[in-house]
């Protein structure tokens, strides 16, 4: 069974320009969680979707926004790119939509904001 | 709110040294706890759960309420558990929402 996929891999923006990333779960996983890693803010929860709704939200700006697909897949946009969204941002799933689930994570997609 | 605190960013250990990976936790409810893992070029992987009360590649983790901790702890480090490693706390929301510690490298020596 393929594993969670997350497109591109790597990304350049600037300042100002805004950014779509991708994230593929593995077949039958419905909830998909949306994370970035910094250096020094380590792993920081964005936001979770289950069956195409936003579930929870962590403390990010409006800037972040997310959404899924009937097919279970995730996208999340960032707008107004600054030099701080500069991070490793990684998607997971899981099987159901209970909490404490065990998560399943992607390689991550790095965005680099010059 | 929750929080998950690892006291210590860098373990050193010889191979065939105990280990044990600090983890505390703050939360008001009955938390789900895990440990994950990631291991050089490799993706970020679970490692175990508090709820499964199991070992895996040896490492174990009680969850101690009293003391709000959830160590990771082996008898014997091996070359090939040198890693990341990262406690993670969910609450008893409705929701897969982990709360990250911040990691703790383990090297074990040769």
């Amino acid at each position: 069974k393929a594993g969670v996929t997350q497109t591109p891999r790597y990304l350049i923006k600037t300042r100002g320009q805004q950014v779509t990333l991708s994230c593929s779960p593995i077949s039958g996983h419905r909830s998909v969680s949306w994370y970035q890693q910094t250096p020094g803010q380590g792993l920081q929860f964005l936001f979770e979707y289950f069956s195409e709704t936003q579930r929870n939200k962590g403390n990010f700006p409006g800037r972040f926004s997310g959404r899924q697909f009937s097919n279970s897949r995730s996208e999340m946009n960032v707008s107004t790119l600054e030099l701080g969204d500069s991070a490793l941002y990684l998607c997971a799933s899981s099987l159901v939509g209970g909490g404490g689930q065990p998560q399943h994570f992607g390689d991550g997609t790095r965005l680099s904001i010059l | 709110a929750q929080r998950v605190t690892q006291p210590e960013k860098l373990l050193s250990v010889f191979k065939g040294a105990p280990v044990e990976l600090k983890c505390n936790y703050s939360y008001s409810g009955s938390p789900e706890l895990f440990w994950y893992v990631q291991y050089s070029r490799q993706r970020l992987q679970l490692l175990l759960r508090h709820i499964s009360r199991e070992s895996i590649k040896g490492f174990t983790a009680d969850l101690n309420k009293g003391e709000t901790s959830f160590h990771l702890k082996k008898p014997f480090a091996q070359e090939e558990d040198s890693a990341m490693y990262y406690c993670a706390l969910s609450g008893n929301n409705a929701g897969n929402m982990l709360t990250f510690g911040g990691g703790t490298r383990l090297m074990v020596k040769p």
